[in-house]
């Protein structure tokens, strides 16, 4: 069975720091990899994707990812942080046209 | 255009009542999914929908749980005899549908359900 383990399960950092969550997948063939982000009182919503490609994928709101197959990781990062970004950050994973399988998020802090 | 939408937003009951909860996708959006969501969790599948038949329900937990979508529009996820252990976030979500390629999942806000 598919499994996806994001190690971070609470991350703070100042505002301008940079941000690396790490997402690891459980998957031998072909996946699809997603990121959502749930901001507060809000709904999921989703970051980016990575389907095939170019492994460097970039999302909304200044996010990119970037897919390693030999490491079947999909780690996010942001450059620099704003108190905006305080959210939880959910790795998402589907072989296909299938549901999604999530890890169990990622909660960011940013302070000021 | 209007998002998925789900009701109640807040559920709680007793042990060992029966409850629904209802989702309403995208209009156009054949397909649709529940996940229920645990504190700490991240979303666990449940069961999916294609037009009107489930297509694939691997993930509800027990026979306690149940889902029709019976015009292929508007789902209706069930509970019987409710216990702790069913309180959780349940979420619901829909997409276009087109053969094999991968159509990206639009979330609602979720029921929270507590069971007392």
């Amino acid at each position: 069975a598919q499994s996806v383990s994001q190690h971070n399960h609470h991350v703070i950092l100042s505002e301008a720091a940079s941000l690396e969550l790490g997402c690891n997948y459980s998957y031998g063939g072909t996946v699809n990899l997603f990121w959502y982000v749930q901001y507060p009182g809000q709904h999921l919503q989703l970051l980016l994707k990575y389907f095939s490609g170019d492994p460097l994928v970039k999302g909304i709101k200044g996010f990119e990812a970037e897919f390693i197959k030999s490491k079947f990781s999909f780690n996010l990062r942001k450059p620099s942080v704003q108190w905006s970004d305080t959210a939880e950050y959910f790795c998402a994973v589907t072989p296909g046209n299938t549901p999604l399988v999530f890890g169990k998020g990622t909660r960011l802090s940013v302070i000021a | 255009g209007a998002g998925v939408s789900q009701t109640p937003s807040n559920k709680v009951t007793e042990k060992g009542k029966y409850v629904e909860l209802r989702c309403d996708p995208i209009s156009g959006h054949t397909a649709l999914y529940w996940y229920r969501q645990s504190l700490g969790q991240g979303p666990e599948f449940l069961i999916y929908f294609q037009g009107t038949g489930a297509a694939d329900d691997s993930g509800l937990p027990n026979d306690r749980f149940f889902a029709v979508r019976p015009e292929g529009s508007v789902s209706t996820l069930k509970i019987q005899r409710t216990e702790r252990g069913d309180s959780a976030v349940y979420l619901c979500a829909s997409s276009i549908q087109s053969g094999n390629l991968y159509n990206e999942q639009f979330f609602g806000p979720g029921t929270r359900l507590t069971v007392l």
